[in-house]
């Protein structure tokens, strides 16, 4: 298996749909994080979560509401979303510690449609 | 504050030759990493190299190498004998550590386009 998966890879919806997005990683991290990737636009670092804590939360709006469960899993729960959040969402993992400078490691990204 | 700058929204190479892209950083943190990614048509983030703030030598995985200037702030990336595979996106990026503790928030340039023809 690869190390981080996401799921769906495409996904269209409508602007009153309730959709969730899933992140599985299988490297034995400790942090995930949530990016946005628009089109012309640097990846935006969404939320992190070290340990299944809540560690930052870059100002999204609370139409996007993640959730970890546990170390491995990470979910984002999308609701009355807006055309502008279309885009592709990507899902990374990462060993975090003291001093580490490991790279992040990305699934291969939810390509969003709302229409 | 962390910022990538990476001037070269698109690049063109001859298959076998070598390219450089461009990226340049700020940040007030003494110790940092620098990273490239490489991001094909179909999405995925492939982690490519990295710098430490402190490494004294310049990093090289392979065709990639990273020409760190660290009193110029720049980490460009060198790819010698350019495939047609290497044609996709490429992203600079830096995290810093703060107090010893990394923290595992990236942030990215703006990319570049890399095309090689044939």
């Amino acid at each position: 298996e690869t190390g981080v998966t996401q799921t769906p890879r495409h996904l269209v919806m409508g602007m009153t749909n309730k959709k969730s997005l899933k992140c599985e990683q299988h490297l034995g991290h400790n942090a995930m994080y949530w990016y946005k990737q628009s089109a012309k636009k640097p990846l935006e670092l969404m939320f992190v979560y070290n340990f299944k804590e809540q560690t930052e939360n870059n100002s999204v709006p609370s139409r996007f509401s993640p959730e970890c469960p546990n170390s491995s899993h990470l979910f984002l729960h999308l609701h009355t979303l807006q055309p502008e959040d279309s885009a592709l969402y990507l899902c990374a993992s990462s060993q975090e510690g003291l001093g580490s400078n490991t790279e992040a490691f990305f699934g291969q990204g939810t390509r969003l449609t709302v229409v | 504050a962390q910022k990538i700058t990476q001037t070269q929204p698109g690049m063109f190479v001859q298959e076998k030759e070598a390219v450089t892209l461009d990226c340049t950083y700020d940040t007030s943190d003494p110790s940092y990493g620098l990273f490239w990614y490489k991001q094909p048509s179909s999405g995925e983030m492939i982690f490519l190299i990295y710098q430490g703030s402190y490494d004294q030598q310049n990093a090289t995985e392979g065709r990639y190498s990273l020409n760190f200037q660290k009193a110029r702030k720049s980490a460009n990336l060198v790819i010698s004998a350019s495939q047609l595979g290497d044609s996709a996106m490429y992203f600079c990026a830096m995290r810093a550590n703060a107090g010893g503790t990394s923290y595992g928030k990236l942030t990215f340039g703006q990319g570049t386009i890399l095309t090689v023809h044939p």
